[in-house]
């Protein structure tokens, strides 16, 4: 089962950074936090992972605070390409159950 | 690399009628996972194979649901007799080693059950 809770929807100006917040009060020593987004009926497409320290790659940022409980997805500047449905996951790498992520709209 | 390959895209069938799904993971990974989506129950985990043998199916819904993997590049998930409650879109991700490795999903096979 899910142990995220996410927004149902956010709204986010094209251009601007959009941060989509995740809680994960149960997280364990040894579970991941992972995104993902879906765009329309597409596959879920993987955007970043960590465990511990903040993450960036050419996608987003992650940042994961010092407790775990709860993280922040970055998207520096969000385009209307980047409107999609935004899971947050915890995982060891085995098993990947998905909640039902946040729908990211962006608006021009 | 091609990405995982499911087929088919889109399978219209009546119900009672078998249907089989398939699924070409991307070379190298041992983990391979399938989903099913529907609007009311969101992203569902069925099963998941390591090295070809399955680990967990407690996601598959009933004994008509059954999957397989006789070989590390191809694997199929059966539905017999299908109903119409069947009706969603079924992904297929794959992974290598499994821990901390992202899941890289197919573009799914949207099935309807009539």
């Amino acid at each position: 089962d899910a142990k995220t809770t996410q927004p149902p929807s956010m709204d986010c100006a094209e251009g601007r950074a959009a941060n989509l917040p995740c809680n994960h009060s149960t997280i364990s020593g040894n579970e991941y936090v992972y995104w993902y987004r879906q765009i329309h009926s597409q596959g879920p497409q993987y955007i970043i992972h960590g465990l511990k320290n903040n993450e960036t790659n050419e996608m987003a940022s992650l940042i994961i605070t010092e407790d775990r409980k709860s993280s922040t997805l970055i998207l520096p500047h969000a385009t209307l390409r980047d409107t999609a449905v935004y899971y947050c996951i915890l995982s060891t790498g085995n098993q990947f159950y998905f909640g039902t992520g946040t729908s990211l709209t962006v608006i021009p | 690399d091609a990405g995982v390959i499911q087929s088919p895209r889109h399978e219209v069938t009546e119900m009672g009628q078998e249907v089989t799904l398939r699924c070409k993971p991307i070379s190298g990974h041992d983990y391979l996972f399938w989903y099913r989506q529907t609007m009311m129950r969101g992203l569902e985990l069925l099963i998941y194979f390591n090295n070809n043998v399955p680990i967990d199916d407690s996601g598959m819904p009933e004994d008509r649901f059954s999957a397989k993997m006789p070989n590390a590049s191809f694997s199929t998930l059966k539905i017999q007799p299908s109903e119409p409650r069947d009706s969603a879109v079924y992904f297929c991700a794959s992974s290598f080693h499994g821990n901390s490795s992202p899941l890289h999903f197919g573009n799914g096979t949207r099935l309807t059950v009539t």
